[in-house]
């Protein structure tokens, strides 16, 4: 059965102080690694999409890698702003069928 | 111009009624999709419809029935409501094909009294 687990459950980061979140998986045919952003209240808003080992997709003070087990979401200087929980999801059949993590909450403090 | 828009945003009501959620998307896109978010923040997939299509059906009660009348509208008829079926729930939409991202609505929450 596909998996997906993310750690840690939750990071407190002080501003400015870099960090990684974790997103291991178990899938047979990989059709896609998909990050999320979750504000409190609101829909996952989607971040990126990785396909392949090795692949590395950036945005703003975000940038998400690739291997055959897992992906990093790498957060560089993190600014309150930037507070929420963070998703990844596997996709593993053509038709979207999504699996998502629990989730890694991040709290950055000024 | 909201991409993914749910109505209600909040729905309360008592065990055993019937309630209805509505989805519409304004993306163009093929697919559409059921997710409930339960109280630990897991989302899992329900249904989805591909052009009107249902195309995944996980193992969800059959008091749960998914209804697209066209592309752009997917929505959710929940009979003879129960305390665990307590969550948000959120719609999404994307473009038929491989790996295609999934846009999501801000969530229905449910609360059973």
């Amino acid at each position: 059965e596909d998996q997906v687990t993310q750690s840690p459950e939750a990071l407190r980061l002080q501003e400015g102080e870099s960090s990684s979140l974790n997103c291991s998986y178990t899938v047979s045919g990989l059709r896609g690694l998909f990050w999320y952003r979750q504000d409190p209240g609101k829909g996952p808003e989607f971040l990126f999409t990785l396909y392949s080992a090795g692949e590395e997709k950036e945005k703003e003070r975000l940038k998400a890698t690739l291997t055959k087990k897992e992906s990093f979401l790498h957060i560089t200087a993190p600014k309150p702003e930037d507070s929420a929980t963070y998703l990844c999801a596997v996709g593993a059949d053509s038709w979207g069928k999504l699996q998502f993590g629990a989730g890694t909450q991040v709290v950055v403090t000024p | 111009d909201t991409a993914v828009s749910q109505t209600p945003k909040y729905l309360v009501t008592q065990m055993g009624n019937d309630k209805s959620i509505k989805c519409e998307q304004n993306l163009g896109h093929d697919t559409m999709y059921w997710y409930k978010q339960d109280s630990k923040k897991f989302l899992k997939i329900m249904f989805s419809y591909n052009n009107k299509e249902l195309i995944i059906n996980e193992t969800v009660p059959n008091r749960f029935s998914p209804k697209s009348p066209d592309k752009a509208h997917l929505n959710l008829h929940i009979n003879s409501l129960e305390l665990g079926d307590s969550a948000v729930y959120f719609c999404a939409s994307s473009r038929q094909g491989l790996g295609q991202p999934q846009h999501f609505g801000d969530g229905t929450r449910l609360s059973i009294l």
